[in-house]
């Protein structure tokens, strides 16, 4: 059974880094084709991708948030992290991380969640 | 980058009725076409891949059809739990992206 679950803080100022943490079950990035995704969805708005890592370390950004992305894994405790540099009131929103699924990049398990407000 | 559009933004329809949702793309997606559908507070599902390939679990009310910049995701008979949001995504290049999404309400 794979589930998903992310973690952070819910409240950072403007200009802050915003470090997430997926913790995840069921699968493993020792196994080839495995992949996970951050996805963002801004309140009332459409869904946003952002981030994917793969089993061998590859890495694939939105080119419109490159500069102030970082995405990495940790094999050994199942672990994805994701930062984004320079946070702003709209990047609140909705952050998810999901499970790749094999033979695609598109996202067949989803964590729950974690609503981020950038305020001051 | 590939721009998804989907029509209607908001379908109105009546349980027992047929959904047609519509996703096109401003260029060639082939078959790599996803749907999902996502409920108030809850994350996304995935319904459809490849265009035309149920997900695990997925009734079979629900299929998906099309290639190239068209396609369509079509629900035979709404069951009231259908009623939600339904996003479509590309995984042919990257950045990776969704539709603005299509909203299915009661009537």
């Amino acid at each position: 059974q794979i589930t998903l679950k992310e973690s952070g803080p819910t409240l950072v100022k403007p200009t802050q880094t915003l470090t997430l943490t997926c913790t995840f079950s069921g699968f493993s990035f020792s196994t080839s084709e495995v992949g996970v995704g951050w996805i963002r969805q801004p309140p009332g708005k459409a869904l946003e991708w952002l981030a994917l890592i793969f089993w061998d370390g590859e890495k694939r950004y939105s080119p419109s948030l490159k500069s102030r992305l970082t995405i990495s894994k940790d094999t050994f405790k199942n672990v994805v992290v994701l930062t984004v540099t320079n946070m702003d009131p709209v990047d609140t929103g909705t952050y998810y991380c999901a499970h790749r699924r094999g033979g695609g990049s598109d996202f067949d398990y989803w964590g729950q969640g974690i609503l981020v407000t950038v305020s001051s | 980058e590939i721009v998804l559009t989907q029509s209607p933004a908001t379908l109105s329809l009546s349980p027992g009725e047929g959904a047609t949702l519509s996703c096109r793309a401003s260029q060639s997606v082939r078959h790599y076409l996803a749907w999902y559908q996502q409920k108030p507070g809850q994350a996304p599902r995935l319904l459809i891949y490849d265009s035309s390939k149920r997900a695990t679990g997925i009734p079979a009310r629900f299929s998906g059809s099309g290639s190239g910049t068209d396609f369509t995701l079509t629900i035979s008979s709404l069951e009231p739990e259908d009623f939600a949001l339904y996003y479509c995504q590309q995984r042919t290049s990257y950045p990776l992206t969704f539709g603005q999404g299509t909203r299915l309400e009661i009537k």
